[in-house]
């Protein structure tokens, strides 16, 4: 079965406090994708993987930095957070497999 | 430019009653047209999939959609609901380039009462 997984699931942090969301897949597939879901706009895409080594801009990638330096693994990185990011991410591998979600509260 | 507008925020229906969630699209390139459903607290779970071939396609727990490009809809229904269906549902299109296309509309909240 596809499998994604992320944690944290839950992160409360401070403004300016560099973290790290980590994302694995089970599928040893080439593409991968961060996405933020916040109440009334949806899931927005922040960035995604053609591959290893290969990483592109989503539609909302201000503020997060991505790697991709194995196939299972796509971190999401924030350097220094601020209170606009409190949201909902999903690591996936789209279109078939979600992660479970990690709800982010930035004080 | 992509596009999806899935229409209404809220949709209730009485439990056995017909479920019908609207998504409209925009896309300038023959779409990939998706149904996802987000249980509380959970993850987005594929329901079902429009590649080409049949333009009606049918998914998990009993729902189904239908292709219409000259209204360019996509829209899910389930001949009856269930208390379990009540969940939010995102529409999603992407175009035949790949995934990393991939754009959500805006949710509809299915509420469903006894």
């Amino acid at each position: 079965e596809a499998q994604v997984t992320q944690n944290p699931r839950y992160l409360i942090t401070v403004t300016g406090k560099k973290l790290t969301v980590t994302c694995s897949q089970n599928m040893n597939h080439e593409y991968m994708s961060w996405y933020r879901q916040d109440p009334g706009l949806g899931l927005r895409q922040i960035y995604y993987s053609m591959n290893v080594e290969v990483t592109d801009k989503g539609d909302v990638p201000e503020g997060y930095k991505v790697s991709r330096k194995e196939k299972r693994n796509f971190p999401l990185i924030l350097e220094s957070p601020s209170p606009n990011q409190t949201s909902l991410y999903f690591c996936a591998r789209p279109p078939q497999a979600f992660g479970p979600g990690t709800r982010l509260t930035v004080t | 430019a992509q596009s999806v507008t899935q229409l209404g925020s809220h949709v209730s229906v009485s439990e056995g009653a017909l479920v019908l969630l609207r998504c409209n699209y925009s896309s300038s390139v023959p779409p990939y047209l998706f149904w996802y459903v987000q249980y509380p607290n959970q993850g987005l779970q594929l329901l079902l999939k429009y590649t080409t071939g049949a333009t009606l396609v049918k998914g998990i727990n009993g729902f189904e959609a239908e292709f219409k490009k000259s209204e360019t809809s996509f829209h899910l229904t389930k001949p009856s609901a269930h208390m379990s269906d009540a969940a939010e549902y995102f529409c999603a299109v992407s175009d035949q380039r790949g995934y990393s296309t991939l754009t959500f509309g805006k949710g509809t909240m299915l509420l469903v009462s006894p």
